[in-house]
């Protein structure tokens, strides 16, 4: 079974800094997608960040972008000039491709927290 | 247009009773899934409906199910609640499984207590 770990429980930055979320999954599969989602207070899952295990060119959404490293099975999150909004739950998730299922198998999460 | 919504959204429960939750999924979307969040154990997949048909089920017992009826809406059912059942309850909802470069939804959630 397909697993993801978050070996970060919390973090923390400052305003405008730069910081790094750590992802690791395993799985056997060679195709698959992974995403980085936010969970602000209001629990509302939010779309971060998607990556498609065969492009090799790291996904990049404005201040958000990752480093997605195939052969260790590694998906970070490197947020860019950190703002006040950004503190929220980060989850990296998983998802199997072929077979229609949208199944998301989720880290256990890395509450950030910035500081003004 | 109107997100994923879940309803209710905050409600408390007796051990032993049960629950129905309900989620109305984007319009025209047309894949829900259901996830449990609990302090403990994290996210965890429950099941997925599309075409009003179970795809996918996780490791939970029979006393959770759930159904899609034919406009998408999806209901989750847990029996006999139990303390352990306390949680976040999230639905997702797509336009169709495992398309490729699907956006998967969330909801605000349902927040369940069982005392």
């Amino acid at each position: 079974a397909q697993t993801v770990t978050q070996s970060q429980p919390e973090m923390s930055v400052q305003e405008a800094e730069t910081v790094t979320l750590s992802c690791t999954y395993d799985t056997s599969e060679s195709d698959y997608y992974l995403f980085w989602y936010k969970q602000p207070p209001s629990r509302q899952m939010i779309l971060v960040i998607r990556q498609e295990a065969y492009k090799q060119q790291n996904a990049t959404e404005n201040r958000f972008s990752v480093n997605f490293q195939k052969a260790a099975k590694s998906f970070s999150l490197k947020i860019s000039d950190s703002q006040l909004g950004d503190a929220a739950m980060y989850f990296c998730a998983y998802q199997a491709t072929g077979g229609g299922s949208e199944k998301l198998v989720f880290g256990k999460g890395t509450k950030l927290t910035v500081n003004p | 247009k109107a997100g994923v919504t879940q309803t209710p959204r905050y409600l408390i429960k007796t051990r032993g009773q049960q629950v129905t939750l309900s989620c109305s999924p984007i319009s025209g979307h047309r894949s829900v899934s259901w996830y449990q969040q609990t302090p403990g154990q994290g996210l965890q997949f429950l099941f997925e409906y599309f075409s009003e048909t179970q795809r996918n089920k996780g490791n939970f017992p029979g006393r959770f199910s759930g159904r899609q009826f034919s406009n998408s809406r999806s209901e989750m059912n847990v029996s006999t609640l139990e303390l352990g059942d306390s949680a976040l309850y999230l639905c997702a909802s797509s336009l169709v499984p495992g398309s490729s470069g699907n956006t998967i939804y969330f909801g605000e959630g349902s927040w369940l207590t069982v005392v």
